[in-house]
């Protein structure tokens, strides 16, 4: 089935220790995101990727770093977590930036850090 | 800065119809967008609007003024799979999607 993977489903990790969240997609879309969804606020962008060999900062980029190697896969890397960075991620796409192509998401990484 | 402002939670009743209202103050408008998530689960696309007035799409229709910042989703006949949070999102000058907190629907028998 066509769409978007995202693993790992959930996580538990210890503040400090570097994680990566992993995305896949097969529906060769040149635009890919990564929010993150924190209760009573809305979808907040961290990093997203126009095409492949390019990124761009969000919203909330700080303490997050993406990469773009080809058009299928958008990891995001917390370089050494923190408590606050406890929220569900979701990864997106889209055909492309602009245009009326609405997003598709992943299914969503809930991460815990204590 | 850039907002979007809909209701927090709404309440309706199986059968009946309920509309969802947002509006929005962002720099540029290029579309406006709204998405369901059920609980635990990722948002999936419902309604596109860039042109003001009324799209409809079976059950469900969104409106749109541009001049007011405004839109509205209207579910009609709702069922109890409706219960869900529908979320409002705009494009702005940048092509970045502003999204809404989420109304949460819950829909009593």
């Amino acid at each position: 089935i066509a769409g978007i993977t995202q693993a790992p489903t959930s996580q538990i990790l210890a503040a400090g220790r570097r994680m990566t969240l992993r995305c896949t997609q097969d529906m060769r879309h040149n635009a890919m995101y990564w929010y993150r969804q924190d209760l009573g606020l809305g979808l907040r962008l961290i990093h997203y990727s126009n095409t492949a060999g390019t990124t761009g900062k969000g919203e909330v980029p700080d303490g997050y770093s993406v990469s773009r190697a080809n058009t299928d896969d958008f990891p995001l890397t917390l370089a050494s977590a923190v408590p606050s960075q406890t929220s569900v991620y979701f990864c997106a796409s889209s055909e492309d930036i602009g245009g009326v192509g609405e997003l598709f998401f992943g299914e969503g990484s809930r991460l815990t850090v204590l | 800065g850039q907002n979007i402002d809909q209701p927090t939670e709404m309440t309706a009743t199986e059968g009946a119809i309920v509309q969802i209202n947002c509006t929005y103050q962002t720099s540029g408008f290029n579309g406006l967008f709204w998405y369901q998530q059920h609980a635990g689960e990722a948002p999936t696309f419902l309604s596109y609007n860039v042109l003001d007035g009324l799209e409809e799409k079976g059950r469900f229709s969104s409106f749109l003024s541009r001049s007011k910042g405004y839109s509205y989703l209207l579910l009609k006949e709702l069922q109890m799979k409706d219960s869900a949070s529908y979320l409002c999102a705009v494009r702005d000058s940048n092509y970045q999607l502003i999204w809404g907190a989420g109304t949460k629907l819950i829909i009593k028998p």
